[in-house]
């Protein structure tokens, strides 16, 4: 069935390295993709997005890159700091007849540790 | 800027008891609406959506229900509570036409 998934459910990277977390998706019908970063006890924070027509775009210290040729999404956290440290998934928007965000599919997530 | 507000934050309810969970949105007008559970170690399961006063989509069936009073304001409601509706609870609204949406702090509900 169609899905949102990651790779891996945690990843470890030492402080001031730059952290990949990955996200695949089926349905190539998707046309909007969003990252979030949850904190421990607290509600998912908008981090970025990006629409099917872009295979790239840069916010503050992240990055998030889109391949539709083998739906695959991106999130790449430059100079990873403790702060980072959190549970990130992702979520894409498929086309419904209504519109609106009621088709929004949510990954369950990657937890980034920081070591020290 | 639009802020969205739930509460409470952390409750304790017997089994067979009620609940409420309220949430609002401010500096926005008729944004869409939305209930997610995320269980432990699981993804966000989606709830209810309301997309206008008095408008609720159900995507689960279960022993909850919503209600949107107000047009910033959507309520979680259950007149008996079951031990599997513990979870934590988030509150979120989007733009009618936007993709994203935005989530509360969550309200963390323990059923004993």
């Amino acid at each position: 069935g169609e899905s949102v998934g990651l790779h891996l459910p945690t990843l470890s990277v030492q402080e001031g390295d730059n952290s990949i977390i990955n996200c695949a998706y089926s349905n190539s019908a998707s046309d909007y993709f969003i990252w979030y970063k949850q904190e421990s006890g607290k509600g998912p924070q908008f981090i970025i997005d990006i629409r099917s027509n872009m295979d790239k775009r840069q916010g503050q210290r992240v990055t998030v890159l889109l391949n539709k040729t083998v739906k695959h999404l991106s999130l790449q956290i430059a100079a990873t700091q403790p702060g980072d440290s959190a549970v990130y998934f992702c979520a894409e928007n498929r086309e419904y007849s209504g519109g609106g965000a009621d088709g929004l599919t949510f990954g369950k997530g990657t937890h980034l540790i920081i070591q020290p | 800027s639009q802020t969205i507000h739930q509460w409470p934050a952390t409750l304790v309810q017997p089994v067979g008891s009620p609940l409420s969970l309220e949430c609002t949105v401010e500096g926005t007008s008729n944004p869409n609406l939305y209930w997610y559970r995320q269980a432990a170690g699981r993804g966000l399961q989606l709830l209810f959506y309301s997309v206008g006063i008095g408008q609720i989509s159900s995507e689960v069936p279960q022993n909850l229900s919503a209600s949107r009073p107000q047009d910033r304001q959507f309520i979680l409601s259950s007149k008996k509570l079951l031990l599997s509706d513990s979870g934590f609870y988030l509150c979120a609204w989007g733009g009618q036409t936007g993709n994203t949406i935005y989530f509360g702090e969550g309200s963390w509900l323990t059923v004993v």
